[in-house]
């Protein structure tokens, strides 16, 4: 079983829409959990982390986290076709290093 | 401000060669990581600097992957008798300050034939 899960798409929504992008970590210690984007041939770029249970919301994104669960996920509002790029979910056990463990990552395909 | 720069963007070598791959993390960062990244995988940790000390080794694959970070601020990841499996992109992050958000930098893709 790998330590982050995501489903690996690709995940199609019409623009306008709301893409719910899920992500499930086994490691329990597991404090700072973070997502980033990355479009083809590029390399990642942060769009939100989180650190606390609930939702966090920045701008069009959104931002939830379960810790009892094991769950984070990402809500993106009114998709515009720039979203389309794959999304990396990655965690951190600030006591057992500063490394993040990433998941494989969805892509998602936003469609005008 | 400027982000993380590595360098090269492309690098590619023959099976059995040597290569060196640089590093430039965001000024005042402390914290420097390097990752690869194979097509279609999330990145992969290879090993964490915390000044010029690697702090943590634990992701390098093999003893041929050496990185070193002399000054606490450029480092190098060093490969040697590369391997065709060593094709990946490599990946260097660095975070600093009140946060642990790394940011990562255009990557150096390394392809070895």
């Amino acid at each position: 079983q790998k330590e982050v899960e995501q489903n690996s798409g690709p995940l199609s929504v019409p623009e306008g829409a709301i893409a719910s992008l899920n992500c499930t970590y086994s490691d329990r210690g597991s404090q700072s959990f973070f997502w980033y984007r990355q479009y083809s041939g590029k390399s990642p770029e942060l769009i939100m982390f989180i650190y606390s249970n609930g939702d966090k919301e920045d701008g069009r994104f959104t931002a939830q986290l379960n810790k009892a669960s094991q769950y984070v996920s990402l809500l993106i509002r009114d998709s515009q076709p720039s979203d389309s790029a794959t999304y990396l979910c990655a965690v951190n056990n600030n006591n057992a290093g500063n490394m993040l463990t990433f998941g494989g990552g969805t892509r998602l395909m936003v469609k005008p | 401000g400027a982000g993380v720069s590595q360098t090269p963007s492309n690098k590619v070598t023959e099976k059995g060669k040597y290569v060196e791959l640089r590093c430039d993390p965001i000024s005042g960062h402390t914290a420097l990581y390097w990752y690869r990244q194979s097509l279609g995988q999330g990145p992969e940790f290879l090993i964490y600097f915390q000044g010029t000390g690697a702090a943590d080794d634990s992701g390098l694959p093999n003893d041929r992957f050496f990185a070193v970070r002399p000054e606490g601020s450029v480092s190098t990841l060093k490969i040697q008798r590369t391997e065709r499996g060593d094709s990946a992109v490599y990946l260097c992050a660095s975070a600093g300050g009140s946060t642990d958000t790394q940011y990562f930098g255009p990557g150096t893709r390394l392809t070895v034939l």
